[in-house]
């Protein structure tokens, strides 16, 4: 079974701190990793997946295997960062995705 | 382009009435979703259509039912709501199902939620 975890509901920091979201996982398989993002009054969306290996919005994350996470970094948080965060797993062909229960971020001026 | 349609937006019932959740999108995709996302549990996946024709139970399908009406619509009906189903529905969809890595598989395109409470 595919599990998501994110350890944090909520995280709070001021403008221009360094933020690290938190995500581990657990598959036996070769995972494909998401972050999905969720701004006040919009829709959930895809932010970024491991695969693209690009930074989006000055966020990356980085595909860990042997800890099993995929941690979503930025180093100089913005207000307009406040959102809720779902971390998202898929073992791939025939697989589900799976969300982690999410964590609040909010950035303080 | 508008999307993932989802309707309504919100609706309030009394236990043991029914309803049901209209979702349509229109971006020509194979595969649709119905997520239930409540406080620290994250999105869990009540059913799902891989393409036109077929349905699956997902993680919490207990409760409900589903049609997928033709490629566009997918609704999902509450035959008679119970209190644990208060919660925000979400439907989704995206270009295939479980595909391989790399693909569009898991790139899903959310509506924007029906908020659902049951008294």
């Amino acid at each position: 079974a595919q599990r998501v975890t994110q350890p944090e509901k909520l995280l709070s920091v001021f403008k221009g701190a360094p933020v690290e979201l938190k995500c581990n996982y657990s598959y036996s398989g070769s995972p494909e990793l998401f972050w999905y993002v969720q701004y006040s009054r919009q829709r959930l969306q895809l932010l970024l997946r491991h695969i693209s290996r690009e930074s989006i919005k000055g966020f990356t994350a980085d595909l860990n295997k042997g800890e099993t996470s995929f941690h979503l970094k930025k180093p100089f948080a913005q207000e307009e960062d406040s959102a809720m965060y779902y971390c998202a797993l898929s073992g791939g062909a025939g697989n589900m995705l799976t969300f982690g229960g999410g964590t609040r971020l909010m950035v303080k001026p | 382009n508008a999307g993932v349609t989802q309707t309504p937006k919100f609706q309030v019932l009394k236990t043991g009435q029914s309803m049901t959740l209209q979702c349509a999108q229109d971006m020509n995709h194979n595969s649709m979703y119905w997520y239930r996302q409540d406080p620290g549990m994250g999105l869990r996946l009540i059913y799902y259509s891989a393409s036109e024709g077929t349905t699956d139970k997902g993680e919490v399908p207990n409760g409900y039912n589903v049609s997928r009406l033709n490629k566009r619509e997918f609704s999902l009906r509450l035959e008679s709501a119970a209190p644990s189903q208060t919660s925000v529905y979400f439907c989704a969809s995206s270009d295939s199902w479980g595909g391989q890595v790399d693909s569009g598989a898991n790139v899903l395109t959310f509506g924007a939620g029906s908020r659902l409470t049951v008294l």
